[in-house]
């Protein structure tokens, strides 16, 4: 079965500190990957996704950056935080050429930036 | 106008009651559409997708009605494990078939004893 795991759990930054947070899927191969962000009392934002290795495509513009180094890695930076950049981080998957594309989600960074 | 729009609620309903919530959508090419829960402060988790002739799995039944572009999620018999927020999600398949989910803001259900 796939599994879909995140890290850190939990982070707090101070602003102007730079950022690196890992996902990474087992048990599929070729996954399309996401980023989503979930700011306070709002709702889930597509930040980027990748449909292969060094594939990224960004949403929104913003001081964020993925990369996606092996197939089953995706990763998110950033060079300096923004207070703005608090949130949960939440890193999907799905299947390829999947007619509905149904998403599948890890257990989340929950980021604090001071 | 939002892509996806639901009620926040909160919705408090007593155990055992039935609960219905809509959702509606902007963009009529839509082509796959969810519900999601998301309990707090964790990642969501699919509920269940939701199907043109509607679907139904166990107590919860989901309705997709296109010409009107709106989604219901039905709760039957709610128990206190049902409370949690419901993420409406539609999904706009771009190039590829790298579908880009669209979220609801959620509906907050609470069920009390």
């Amino acid at each position: 079965s796939q599994t879909i795991h995140q890290w850190p759990a939990t982070l707090v930054q101070p602003v102007g500190s730079p950022l690196s947070l890992e996902c990474t899927v087992e048990g599929t191969s070729n996954p399309n990957l996401y980023w989503y962000r979930q700011a306070a009392g709002r709702g889930l934002q597509l930040l980027f996704y990748s449909v292969g290795i060094g594939q990224i495509s960004s949403e929104v513009p913003q001081n964020l950056s993925a990369s996606r180094p092996q197939d089953r890695q995706f990763i998110l930076s950033s060079k300096k935080l923004l207070l703005s950049d608090s949130g949960f981080y939440l890193c999907a998957w799905s299947v390829p050429s999947s007619s509905t594309d149904t998403q599948y989600f890890g257990p989340g960074t929950r980021l604090t930036v001071l | 106008r939002k892509e996806v729009e639901q009620d926040p609620g909160p919705f408090n309903v007593p155990e055992g009651a039935t609960v219905a919530f809509n959702c509606t959508y902007s963009n009529s090419a839509s082509q796959s559409f969810f519900w999601y829960r998301q309990d707090c402060r964790k990642e969501p988790k699919l509920l269940m997708s939701v199907y043109s002739s509607g679907n139904e799995d166990g107590r919860f039944t989901a309705q997709l009605n296109r010409a009107s572009q709106y989604i219901s999620l039905l709760i039957r018999d709610s128990k206190l494990s049902d409370s949690a927020t419901y993420l409406c999600v539609v999904n706009n398949l771009g190039s590829g078939n790298t579908g880009k989910l669209i979220f609801g803001q959620g509906t907050t259900l609470q069920v009390k004893p």
